[in-house]
């Protein structure tokens, strides 16, 4: 297994409190990508990052935030929580345009907005 | 409309049965992928493909370009075998993957 990890894996905040989730690697890869998976639709690209300091909007931005300084590190802010944040989410983590180009998955952060 | 349709969404089978899955996209793909994400969650990567079949173990992945479709097939199927099978495709000239919504497949003894 890729080595990935979240943190935390579960959380419960209430609307309006800022939250961060951390994923972390130990494969040196230089692609990282946050998503959300929600029931009915299929895994959802919020942010990625194509090296350090080197971050893109994926296709549900709105209302998240993300930073990374280190190589290893890819966090994922929501400034204000909302109840419509209320998701599991992945990180994920590439190669890039290398053979083989694959996406590793962390475990997944299950987040509840009260 | 989606861009990546799995068919179909949920599928039951007895063990030993042969599986199919189908996955039909309406972009421009470099690759499909077929992950697989167990009831803990946890999703694992089962094939990158852009062209022909591949097979490991009892999975088999195949694509058809022109007609912009492919299927995973399970061979013998097991309970073991049962999770979410997904479906995503990476557009041309980018790093980023589109998911088709999932196939939930339960197979009983």
């Amino acid at each position: 297994d890729a080595g990935i990890t979240q943190s935390p894996r579960h959380k419960v905040t209430e609307t309006g409190t800022p939250v961060t989730l951390r994923c972390h690697q130990t494969e040196n890869h230089r692609y990282m990508y946050w998503y959300r998976q929600d029931p009915g639709h299929g895994l959802r690209l919020i942010h990625y990052s194509y090296g350090v300091k080197d971050t893109d909007k994926g296709e549900v931005s709105d209302g998240y935030s993300v930073s990374r300084s280190k190589t290893e590190d890819f966090l994922l802010t929501l400034e204000s929580a909302t109840s419509s944040q209320t998701s599991v989410y992945f990180c994920a983590i590439s190669q890039g345009r290398q053979d083989p180009y694959e996406q590793y998955f962390g475990p997944g952060t299950r987040l509840t907005v009260t | 409309k989606n861009e990546v349709e799995q068919s179909p969404q949920n599928l039951t089978a007895q063990e030993g049965e042969f599986i199919t899955i189908n996955c039909s996209y309406s972009v421009g793909i470099s690759a499909l992928h077929w992950l697989q994400q167990h009831p803990g969650g946890g999703i694992v990567s089962l094939f990158m493909l852009s062209s022909g079949k591949k097979k490991h173990g009892r999975l088999i992945a195949t694509i058809n370009i022109q007609e912009k479709h492919s299927s995973l097939h399970i061979t013998a199927s097991h309970p073991r075998d049962s999770a979410v099978y997904i479906c995503a495709v990476r557009l041309t000239n980018t790093d980023k993957l589109i998911f088709g919504t999932g196939t939930r497949l339960q197979v009983f003894p």
